[in-house]
Parts: C-alpha cells; structure tokens; sequence
C-alpha cells in the first residue's frame, strides 16, 4: 500500500531536548516536504526536499533542520525546541508525475 | 507571492443540501491544484487532484473544477451527508506548496 508514514504520532518533550520526526515514504517519490499546522494560520511549509541531498527552506524554517540522505526518508529535526513549536506536523511527498500530494497522518508534539 | 484563500470560512448545512466551497488563487502560473479533507485532528485525505491543463475533476458527489485564467477552484459536493463534515482545504501547486486556510463544514441531520 502506497504510504506515508511519520513517527511518533505523539510526543510532548521540554524545552532544549532535541528530537527528531520521522518520515518514510514507499512511492519512490523525489520531493518530500514537512508542513506544521496550527490554528487560525492553516499549513505552513517548513523545509522540502526536491530530491536526495537537496533542500531548500520554506516559509518556516527558523528552529528546524532536515535531511535527505536517502530518498525514502526525510527526518525533522529539532534541535533545541521551544514551546512555540508545539504543533501539528505533516510530512508529505509528490509523485513528480502527477502532481498529486500524500500525507502522512500527522505527529502532535507538545513542548512544555 | 502566492495566496490562496477559501470562502467560507466555516458552513453549516442540513443533509441533503448541495454545496459549492471556493478557492482564489493570485497568481494563475499554477502547476496543479489539489483538494484535501481533514477530520478533527486528523491527517489530510486527497480528494480530487486538478492538473493545470484540466477544467474540472469527478468522484461520487464531488465535482471540482478550476479555472486558471480567473483564480479560482470550486468543489461541489452533492447531496450532502452528516458523514461530509470536515475541513476542506485546497492546495495550490507550482514550485512550492500553498494551502487556503480551510472551509469547516458541517452537515446535520
């Protein structure tokens, strides 16, 4: 089954423990993007990937790092969270034939 | 700068109604345009995908089409049901990813 997966689903952690969320795809899909939702501001793009060892900010970046060392994978990085950065967050990829996005089904963190 | 915006902001309707929710675009250089629901915290379901050289995309009841020249996609959902209620978003594509910020739909019985 073609698949998005992100892990952990859940995860509150405090401040300055770094954490990473995973993200796995199984389409062989080239772009890979990480999303954070939060109330009244909708998706907002953090990073993406257009393909392995490469990435490009998006309109969030500040207090994230990615990495894209394999195709399938493509991992959010927190280095020092803050409770600003607690949110929702969605990692998605493209099928670069199509156009069509899939999403993973979501990570909750909560940082106190 | 890209923006996307959806109109409403928030719909509540009886069962049975037929529904049309919107989504402006300002720049019409577009690759795709994509329709997404989201129950309550919950992840995102594609629901149709519009690609730029398309009118219109069918599934069941819903109907999206797109109209590049004037900015704008609708969704039209037929014959409502309380199952429908959600967050409809829509996804403006070129070489990066826009969201609208959602139309909250509920359907009641």
């Amino acid at each position: 089954e073609a698949q998005v997966t992100q892990n952990p689903r859940y995860l509150i952690t405090v401040t300055g423990k770094k954490l990473t969320v995973t993200c796995s795809q199984n389409m062989n899909h080239e772009y890979m993007s990480w999303y954070r939702q939060d109330p009244g501001l909708g998706l907002r793009q953090i990073y993406y990937s257009m393909n392995v060892e490469v990435t490009d900010k998006g309109d969030v970046p500040e207090g994230y790092k990615v990495s894209r060392k394999e195709k399938r994978n493509f991992p959010l990085i927190l280095e020092s969270p803050s409770p600003n950065q607690t949110s929702l967050y969605f990692c998605a990829s493209l099928h670069g034939g199509t156009g069509e996005l899939f999403f993973g089904e979501g990570s909750r963190l909560t940082v106190l | 700068k890209q923006e996307v915006t959806q109109i409403p902001a928030a719909l509540s309707v009886p069962e049975g109604e037929n529904l049309v929710l919107n989504c402006s675009f300002t720049d019409s250089a577009i690759y795709n345009l994509q329709w997404f629901r989201q129950d309550p915290g919950k992840g995102l379901t594609s629901l149709l995908l519009i690609q730029s050289s398309q009118r219109e995309q069918t599934s069941g009841r819903l109907n999206a089409s797109l109209d590049k020249s004037s900015g704008r996609s609708t969704l039209y959902i037929a014959a409502s049901q309380p199952g429908d209620s959600a967050t409809y978003l829509c996804a403006v594509i070129t070489d990066k990813l826009i969201f609208g910020t959602g139309t909250r739909l509920q359907v009641f019985p």
